[in-house]
């Protein structure tokens, strides 16, 4: 989990809320990724960024949005939660995302939408 | 249809076994496969990776895959307690580096 930090690490919320998620890494990775872990799915992609303002969608993004304005920060939203979105959230970060294998996970976000 | 399947155990063993720990996947495009380990209430790391069919060894760890078959294999030799964790596999395609597919995961118990 080195230089990797999710905030914040555990959230209960109620459904209909916005919620944002933080991901900070001190690495200067240019690629970032945002996953979601369920019993039965493993780790699902929901969106990445590959630079600056740069990202794309991925398996599951429906419900979500993000944003990176700056390297070292990338941040998940939920406009309006639900609770099929109660999760466990992982933000990862790779130095050459698109010619590597090697992706680097941050400790995890736990979020209940009650 | 998921784009890799995995059998979620548990297993549990005796320490000093050998394990194996297996995955199927759906699509030949797939290239490149991996296996994380994942304590409880922690990230992923990556423990293996491969490319190519045939074994890969690296220590007590060997990686296998079988690209005719669809099949890939983790073994631990002389597993160890400190083994006890979740193992993902993860498989990704030539076309977009990117989009890694995981398994489910098999959490794995190593009884001393």
């Amino acid at each position: 989990d080195a230089g990797i930090t999710q905030s914040p690490r555990h959230k209960v919320t109620e459904t209909g809320t916005p919620v944002t998620l933080r991901c900070h890494q001190t690495e200067n990775h240019r690629y970032m990724y945002w996953y979601r872990q369920d019993p039965g799915h493993g780790l699902r992609l929901i969106h990445y960024s590959y630079g600056v303002k740069d990202t794309d969608k991925g398996e599951v993004s429906d419900g979500y949005s993000v944003s990176r304005s700056k390297t070292e920060d990338f941040l998940l939203t939920l406009e309006s939660a639900t609770s099929s979105q109660t999760s466990v959230y992982f933000c990862a970060i790779s130095a050459q995302g698109g010619q590597t294998y090697e992706q680097y996970f941050g400790p995890g976000t736990r979020l209940t939408v009650t | 249809q998921k784009e890799v399947e995995q059998d979620p155990g548990p297993l549990s063993v005796p320490e000093g076994a050998i394990v194996s720990l297996n995955c199927t996947y759906s699509n030949s495009a797939f290239q490149y496969f991996m296996w994380y380990r994942q304590y409880s209430r922690k990230g992923p790391e990556l423990l293996m990776y491969t490319y190519s069919s045939g074994n890969k060894e690296d220590g007590r760890f060997t990686a296998q895959v079988d690209k005719s078959s669809k099949y890939i294999s983790l073994f631990i030799r002389d597993s160890q307690p400190s083994d006890s964790a979740t193992y993902l596999c993860a498989i990704v395609g030539r076309d977009n580096f990117n989009k890694f597919y995981f398994g489910s995961g098999t959490k794995l118990n190593v009884k001393p």
